[in-house]
């Protein structure tokens, strides 16, 4: 059983929509959370981390954590091309809070 | 966000040779840094965490003895993958984490072994 679940996509949404992405997680006692963005050869980037139920919102990206579901999301607001990429969730363990466990990524396209 | 370096970005080596990767936090200390690697179109695969100051603790299935991780100092891991074959190109990744359990990435290195 995965611990980190993700919709893999592709998810295709015109530009200046709202992408919502949406990621489960199986380990109730994880305390952080994560989202990253990869684009195509390169390396994930950090945009948004969140550690207590409800919204955190940077700019055009809005986290959203509800612990009791094990259910964490990303909304994308005012989608623009350059936020085609892969998302990334991320979770830490109750074994160990430094490492992460990553979902298997969510494929964003944003149709100009 | 914190600022993570990885040197080389590129290596193309022979069968058999060995390269030496490394992975440095710049604007911040980083007792635990990790290793992933990663194949086209799949997910990252966590190959080891390093500990400056101790041992590397491998993932199942990673052989220590091929993928040497030292962590010198609280900004420097180093990955050698020892004596690399064909099989072992890949894009090899480092991470470094804050006090925040916050893992930042460093850019990566691609690696192909002819």
């Amino acid at each position: 059983q995965k611990e980190v679940e993700q919709n893999s996509g592709p998810l295709s949404v015109p530009e200046g929509a709202i992408a919502s992405l949406n990621c489960t997680y199986s380990d109730r006692g994880s305390q952080s959370f994560f989202w990253y963005r990869q684009y195509s050869g390169k390396s994930p980037e950090l945009i948004m981390s969140i550690y207590s139920n409800g919204d955190k919102e940077d700019g055009r990206f809005t986290a959203q954590l509800n612990k009791a579901s094990q259910y964490v999301s990303l909304l994308i607001r005012d989608s623009q091309p350059s936020d085609s990429a892969t998302y990334l969730c991320a979770v830490s363990g109750t074994s160990s809070a430094r490492q992460l466990t990553f979902g298997s990524g969510t494929q964003l396209t944003v149709l100009p | 966000g914190a600022v993570v370096s990885q040197h080389p970005s590129r290596v193309i080596c022979k069968s058999g040779t060995s390269v030496k990767i490394e992975c440095r936090s710049l604007d911040f200390q980083a007792t635990t840094m990790f290793w992933y690697r990663q194949f086209p179109k799949k997910s990252l695969m966590l190959m080891a965490t390093s500990n400056e100051g101790s041992k590397a603790t491998y993932e199942q299935g990673v052989e220590k003895d091929k993928f040497l991780i030292n962590h010198a100092s609280l900004t420097l891991s180093t990955l050698t993958v020892t004596s690399a074959h064909p099989e072992d190109s890949s894009f090899y990744i480092c991470s470094a984490t804050t006090n925040y359990n916050e893992q930042f990435f460093g850019p990566g290195t691609r690696l192909t072994v002819l």
